[in-house]
């Protein structure tokens, strides 16, 4: 069974500050990684969208990276400001869709 | 264009209870998902339909069942509510298993 792990749980970081957040997966056999943002009492948005053949893709201060042989991805967010605040879930799909636990990021003025 | 709607938003149970969540989608997505959400549990999937006719169990299918009633609309339905069913419940909808999931709202269930 796939699993998904994001590290870290919690994130605080001052305004402006550039930052990288990790997701790791057991099983390869994935056809793409999504990176989604979820804030408080709301459904998920969807961030970014990495094919399995893709090594990253871009959306303004946000790049997300997929290195599939070492089963991880990471999601870096540029000058981060407090509108970012929010949680970051990645989720894998095979078979199914697996998700990860989020990393709760709080980036404080 | 509303994306992907639930029904309810909130929801009070009492054990044993029975009750259906609602979902729809009008982006024409081939497949749809029902998640539920838990502190420190992640999303997991409970049911898919790949496509209109179809369903399949994910990795915590007991003590729910779905139905695809058209291409539009996936409900979820409890027959009898417990307490561990407590929890936020997402649909979702993508067009093919390689392109971006869309959620709904969510459902915010409570089983006394």
């Amino acid at each position: 069974k796939q699993e998904v792990t994001q590290i870290p749980a919690a994130l605080s970081v001052p305004e402006g500050e550039n930052l990288v957040l990790n997701c790791s997966f057991t099983d390869s056999a994935i056809y793409n990684l999504q990176w989604f943002r979820q804030d408080p009492g709301k459904g998920l948005t969807s961030l970014l969208l990495i094919q399995s053949s893709q090594r990253e893709q871009t959306s303004g201060r946000l790049n997300a990276s997929l290195d599939k042989s070492s089963g991880r991805s990471t999601l870096y967010i540029a000058a981060s400001q407090p509108g970012d605040s929010a949680t970051y879930l990645c989720a894998v799909s095979g078979n199914q869709f697996y998700f990860g636990t989020g990393t709760s990021l709080t980036v404080i003025p | 264009n509303a994306g992907v709607t639930q029904t309810p938003k909130f929801q009070v149970l009492k054990t044993g209870q029975s009750m259906t969540l609602q979902c729809a989608q009008d982006m024409n997505h081939n497949s749809m998902y029902w998640y539920r959400q838990d502190p420190g549990m992640g999303l997991r999937l409970i049911y898919y339909s790949a496509s209109e006719g179809t369903t399949d169990k994910g990795e915590v299918p007991n003590g729910y069942n779905v139905s695809r009633l058209n291409k539009r609309e996936f409900s979820l339905r409890l027959e009898s509510a417990a307490p561990s069913q407590t929890s936020v419940y997402f649909c979702a909808s993508t067009r093919a298993v390689e392109a971006r999931q869309f959620f709904g709202p969510g459902t915010r269930l409570t089983v006394l």
